[in-house]
């Protein structure tokens, strides 16, 4: 069992949808969770970054983190053509800098 | 100010030799990070340099290892390369335990 799993798609949606990222972890030990973006061919960009539960918002995104259930979620509002990419959950435990990935999931967002 | 740089942007190998990329980390930040992501894979972590140690170690062989200079900067070096080591490698810098900011990656084609 991998240690973060995440459903890799393809997710349509139309231009203006709201959009449901989400990953399960298996790993007690993770504390920080973050929201990777990537496009086609390109490096990982940085979305959201969050420490324990609770939610965070920037803009058009809303992370969440339920640690009871051990669930990570990400909310696009209003979705854009140019949010088409592969977005990338990612968790942390306290040491270290090992980031512990999903597979991505792929994102197309339609006229 | 100059984000995460790395070199060279692709690079086509064959089996047994060896190779080194490099990165320079954004301004600001002591640590590299050096990540794997095989064709429709999340990243996976090789290894951490700070301070001019290697930090934290994923679950790859000995054939990978690196080194950071004292400007910041690391090089990842692989040898005796096969071809599963085709992939794109990522260098992420950051301050220790903070957010995580990826490069370009390099793509590595092995023949």
């Amino acid at each position: 069992q991998k240690e973060v799993e995440q459903d890799p798609g393809p997710l349509s949606v139309p231009e203006g949808a709201i959009v449901s990222l989400n990953c399960t972890y298996s790993n007690s030990a993770f504390q920080y969770f973050m929201w990777y973006r990537q496009y086609s061919r390109k490096g990982p960009e940085l979305l959201m970054y969050t420490y324990s539960s609770g939610n965070k918002e920037d803009g058009r995104f809303t992370a969440q983190v339920d640690k009871s259930s051990k669930y990570i979620s990400l909310f696009i509002r209003d979705s854009q053509p140019s949010d088409s990419a592969t977005y990338l959950c990612a968790a942390r435990a306290g040491g270290g800098n090992k980031l512990t990935f999903g597979t991505g999931t792929q994102l197309k967002v339609e006229l | 100010d100059a984000g995460v740089t790395q070199s060279p942007t692709h690079l086509i190998k064959t089996r047994g030799q060896q190779v080194t990329l490099r990165c320079s980390p954004k301004s600001g930040h002591d640590t590299v990070s050096w990540y794997q992501q095989a064709l429709g894979q999340g990243p996976q972590f090789i290894f951490q340099y700070y301070e001019e140690e290697e930090r934290q170690r994923g679950n790859f062989p000995d054939r990978f290892s690196g080194h950071q200079f004292p400007n910041y900067s690391s090089e990842l070096n692989v040898n005796a390369l096969l071809l599963g080591d085709s992939a794109l490698y990522l260098c992420a810098s950051s301050l220790p335990t903070y957010e995580q900011y990826f490069g370009p990656g390099t793509r590595l084609t092995v023949t």
